[in-house]
C-alpha cells in the first residue's frame, strides 16, 4: 500500500503562533491532497483540497486566511494555522490521493494543542 | 457522496465475530462500499471495499446486499487491537473524489 506521512506527530504552541504540518506522499505521487480537523470524540471533517500548483479549495465555513495550505510539489502538501488560538486545537489529518480508481491513504494525524 | 449509516456503538467479545452494519440505500451504480477504521489518535486505516459481490481480505470480510443498499463488515475473530471507529463510506473509488464521513460505529472488544 501506499505510504503518507505526516509531521508533526503532536505540537503544543502558545496562542497567537503559527504552526506548519507537512503531509508527505513517500511512494506516489499525489496531485490532490485533502485536509481534515477532528474534534474529541467528533468525525473527520474535510477543510480542504488541495491540488499541485494551484490554489486550494476550501469548504465552507473554513477561513483561508487563517488555515494557508501550499501544495508545491507532487509528494508535499503543507497546512499553516496562522495566529493559532486555543479553539484552533484539534487532530489535523491529511490524505494523499493516488491516481487511478483505489482506497484513500491518510497519514497519521497531528494533534496541536494551543495554549 | 451518498449517505451512509451505522450504529454508533457496538461491543463484541474477544475471539468472536463482530459484524458492523452499514445502510446505503442511496448508493449510485458506479459506487463502492468503503470500509475504514480510525483507531485512537490515528489517522484511518483502510479495511475493504467491494462493488457488489462479497469480498475477503486478510482483514476483514464485506458482505453486500443483493440491491447493495445496505452492507456488514465482518472481524471473523476479534481482538482487543480491534478497538476503534468503523467508518462505511460509498465512494466511486478515484483517488481525487471528496470524501464524507459519518459519525461511524465505535467498536469495543471486551476481553
Amino acid at each position: 500500500g501506499a505510504v503518507v506521512s505526516q509531521h508533526p506527530s503532536w505540537v503544543i504552541c502558545k496562542s497567537g503562533t503559527s504552526v506548519k504540518i507537512e503531509c508527505r506522499s513517500l511512494d506516489f505521487q499525489a496531485t490532490t491532497m485533502f485536509w481534515y480537523r477532528q474534534f474529541p470524540k467528533q468525525s473527520l471533517m474535510l477543510m480542504a483540497t488541495s491540488n499541485e500548483g494551484s490554489k486550494a479549495t476550501y469548504e465552507q465555513g473554513v477561513e483561508k486566511d487563517k488555515f494557508l495550505i501550499n501544495h508545491a510539489s507532487l509528494t508535499l502538501s503543507t497546512l499553516t494555522v496562522t495566529s493559532a488560538h486555543p479553539e484552533d486545537s484539534s487532530f489535523y489529518i491529511c490524505r494523499a490521493s493516488k491516481q487511478g480508481n483505489t482506497e484513500a491513504f491518510f497519514g497519521q494525524g497531528t494533534r496541536l494543542t494551543v495554549v | 457522496d451518498a449517505k451512509t449509516t451505522q450504529p454508533t456503538s457496538m461491543d463484541c467479545a474477544e475471539g468472536r465475530a463482530a459484524n458492523l452494519p452499514c445502510n446505503h440505500s442511496t448508493i449510485s451504480g458506479n459506487e463502492y462500499v468503503y470500509w475504514y477504521r480510525q483507531i485512537h489518535s490515528q489517522g484511518p486505516q483502510y479495511i475493504i471495499h467491494g462493488l457488489k459481490n462479497n469480498e475477503t481480505n486478510e482483514m476483514a470480510s464485506l458482505i453486500i446486499t443483493e440491491d447493495r443498499k445496505s452492507s456488514t463488515l465482518i472481524l471473523p475473530h476479534a481482538t482487543l487491537r480491534d478497538t476503534a471507529v468503523y467508518y462505511c463510506i460509498v465512494s466511486s473509488g478515484f483517488g481525487n473524489e471528496k470524501l464524507t464521513f459519518g459519525t461511524g460505529t465505535r467498536l469495543t472488544i471486551i476481553p
